[in-house]
């Protein structure tokens, strides 16, 4: 079965510094990978996939994702975190099903950035 | 904003009862799809519509339902009611079958 990993629940860092939202899938296949994010009492705001190519993928507000293939992970990163960034970021991996394709995300990461 | 519109934002209703949530996808979206999400199961995919056909089912209970209308709007149908119901069901809508979904704010159901 295909699944992605977030191995941490929280994350906290402090503001200006670099971070780093950890990832990990297991696919048969070539996989096709996102990161979303959901602030308090919205939805999930997508902010960059990888489905081939360069293995560091930009995407929305600055984030930046590296896809990893020999270590079956894709690390979302920013190299300078903002107050604003505080929130709960999930890695997703698409699983195609004959004729249609869903969503299957992790447990997601509560990112805390503080002043 | 994403584009997608869900309704209503919140819905409180009795164990047993029935309740239809509505959708409507991004301007030229085809493809729909229904989550929940819940404290306990995390985010659970329900179903995917494209263009008015059912094309993938997710471990959605067989007291819900839903359907895609020739408009592309969606509705989700859930009935009999249960407290363990209660969740956040988010409508999301992509071009295609393999482009990036979005997702809208989602209904909030208590069931009480």
């Amino acid at each position: 079965a295909q699944s992605v990993a977030q191995p941490e629940d929280q994350v906290n860092v402090a503001e200006g510094n670099p971070l780093t939202v950890k990832c990990t899938y297991s696919v048969s296949g070539n996989p096709y990978l996102f990161w979303y994010v959901q602030y308090p009492n919205r939805g999930l705001q997508f902010l960059l996939k990888y489905i081939t190519g360069d293995n560091l993928v930009k995407g929305s507000y600055g984030f930046e994702a590296e896809f990893n293939k020999s270590q079956t992970s894709f690390h979302l990163k920013k190299p300078s975190a903002l107050v604003s960034d505080s929130a709960l970021y999930f890695c997703a991996v698409r699983v195609d099903t004959g004729g249609g394709n869903k969503l299957t995300f992790g447990t997601g990461t509560q990112l805390k950035v503080e002043l | 904003d994403s584009g997608v519109t869900q309704t209503p934002k919140h819905l409180i209703t009795a164990t047993g009862q029935r309740v239809t949530l509505r959708c409507s996808p991004r301007s030229g979206d085809l493809s729909v799809y229904w989550y929940q999400q819940s404290l306990d199961q995390g985010l659970q995919f329900l179903i995917q519509y494209y263009n008015g056909e059912e094309r993938a089912k997710g471990n959605i209970l067989e007291r819900f339902s839903a359907q895609q209308f020739p408009d592309l709007h969606s509705e989700l149908n859930l009935s009999s009611l249960e407290l363990g119901d209660s969740a956040l069901y988010f409508c999301a809508s992509s071009v295609g079958l393999s482009t990036e979904a979005f997702f809208g704010q989602g209904t909030r159901l208590t069931v009480v």
